[in-house]
């Protein structure tokens, strides 16, 4: 059964460094890519990165210069870090795994963070 | 970037009917679209893939179509649990673009 799960802090300070984890099970990171989404409340969703099965990553180019994605894969597990938060970044973060031709198959329940001092 | 432009915002249908949501595409998507489900507090579920497929385990009622620019979700003999947010997803060029979500309400 396929499943994903994050976790993470709930408030983040402006300024402050993001960290969340996806925690997957069902299948294994070195055969399906896991992406991270977003959506802020009340807007539409919006595409952060992905890291593929190999090991590679790509980034959404409006948020390239904060956001890094890695994985352990002995632990199943993605993360997800993003620097210098602003309380434009207040979402609902997903992580998805990728489907490897058109769609995200599973996606997780999603962590609610907030931006603010 | 691709825009994705979804139709209506909001949608009032009664039990039994059929609703008809679009998308369309700033240019040719070749199909690499996808259509998700989602009820408030829940995580989207995935309908519809390569603009036609039905995913596994998706009530027949639901169905895709379209292809360049232009696609469409259709759902027919609506049931009460289909009252949720709709949306697309195109991933033929990256980064992948969402539309803006169609909610669905039962009369």
């Amino acid at each position: 059964q396929v499943q994903l799960r994050e976790s993470g802090p709930g408030l983040v300070q402006p300024s402050e460094t993001l960290s969340l984890t996806c925690t997957v099970s069902g299948f294994s990171l070195t055969s399906y890519g896991v992406n991270w989404v977003r959506q802020p409340p009340g807007k539409c969703l919006e595409w952060m990165g992905v890291i593929w099965g190999d090991g590679s990553t790509a980034y959404n180019s409006l948020l390239k210069s904060r956001l890094s994605i890695s994985r352990d894969t002995s632990k199943s597990q993605v993360f997800l870090k993003m620097n210098s938060l602003q309380t434009e970044d207040t979402a609902i973060y997903f992580c998805a795994r990728d489907r490897g031709s058109s769609g995200f198959d599973y996606w997780g329940q999603g962590v609610m963070v907030t931006v603010s001092s | 970037d691709i825009q994705m432009t979804q139709s209506p915002a909001s949608l009032s249908a009664s039990l039994g009917e059929t609703v008809s949501i679009e998308c369309l595409a700033s240019e040719d998507i070749y199909n690499n679209l996808a259509w998700y489900q989602q009820k408030p507090g829940k995580s989207p579920q995935l309908l519809i893939y390569y603009a036609s497929s039905l995913q596994d385990g998706v009530p027949s009622r639901f169905s895709g179509s379209g292809s360049g620019t232009q696609y469409s979700l259709k759902i027919n003999s609506l049931e009460s649990e289909d009252a949720a947010t709709y949306f697309c997803l195109q991933d033929s060029e990256y980064p992948p673009t969402f539309g803006a979500g169609t909610k669905l309400e039962l009369k």
